[in-house]
């Protein structure tokens, strides 16, 4: 099956500071990747939609200066929390679907953002 | 969104089989019906999709109303592996999946 690797798997960042999450897909190419975040024993809530070369489309209600995503190449989209708060500690996810044909998602493995 | 609607929780004995349901009944015509399985701190895995017809992988099998309103994930014979919160999602055209709140499988020993 195809594979999706995100880093940092764990991630611990002071109040203010902005920090970088990688999501990649190793073995296929992804026109379009989505970022979740998970709250402890709750769901998964879809963030946004990122297509490569073009700005990402934001779920209602999420603030899109506050996480910042870019879809530079096939193969790799990055999710930017700006300014973090202790709120915005949290499991987020991506997920990537192949260019074509095959439907299932492949998700990364999670990152874990601890904000002190 | 497209809303599926699944237990909160099931139990199954270990080694019998297991019936998930979940019921989709605004389903579109287009709408694939797709099943992941999340372990604690991990990512959703895959675990099968379908359409109309019922469906069979290594993993388990999907079983599809006819009226594609709900449909029921079979795990054959569960394992304390397959313990896991497990969601039926609808695959939008846009290839959005919008995650319900799941059933939590506890496989009792």
């Amino acid at each position: 099956g195809a594979v999706v690797s995100q880093h940092p798997s764990r991630v611990i960042c002071k109040s203010g500071t902005s920090v970088k999450i990688e999501c990649r897909s190793l073995d296929f190419q992804a026109t379009t990747m989505f970022w979740y975040r998970q709250f402890p024993k709750k769901s998964l809530m879809l963030m946004a939609t990122s297509n490569e070369g073009s700005k990402a489309t934001y779920e209602q209600g999420v603030e899109k200066d506050k996480f910042l995503i870019n879809h530079a190449s096939l193969t790799l989209s990055t999710l930017t929390v700006t300014s973090a708060h202790p709120e915005d500690s949290s499991f987020y996810i991506c997920s990537a679907v192949k260019a074509q044909g095959i439907t299932e998602a492949f998700f990364g493995q999670g990152t874990r953002l601890t904000v002190v | 969104d497209a809303k599926t609607t699944q237990p909160n929780s099931m139990e199954s004995n270990e080694e019998e089989p297991v019936h998930l349901p979940c019921n989709h009944s605004t389903i579109s015509g287009t709408d694939y019906i797709h099943w992941y399985r999340q372990l604690p701190s991990q990512g959703p895995e895959y675990v099968i999709h379908g359409l109309t017809s019922n469906v069979n992988n290594r993993m388990a099998s999907l079983a599809i109303a006819e009226d594609r309103k709900s449909s029921t994930l079979i795990l054959h014979r569960a394992t304390l592996r397959d313990a896991a919160v497990y969601y039926c999602i609808l695959r939008v055209p846009g290839n959005q999946f919008y995650f319900g709140t799941g059933t939590s499988l506890t496989v009792i020993p």
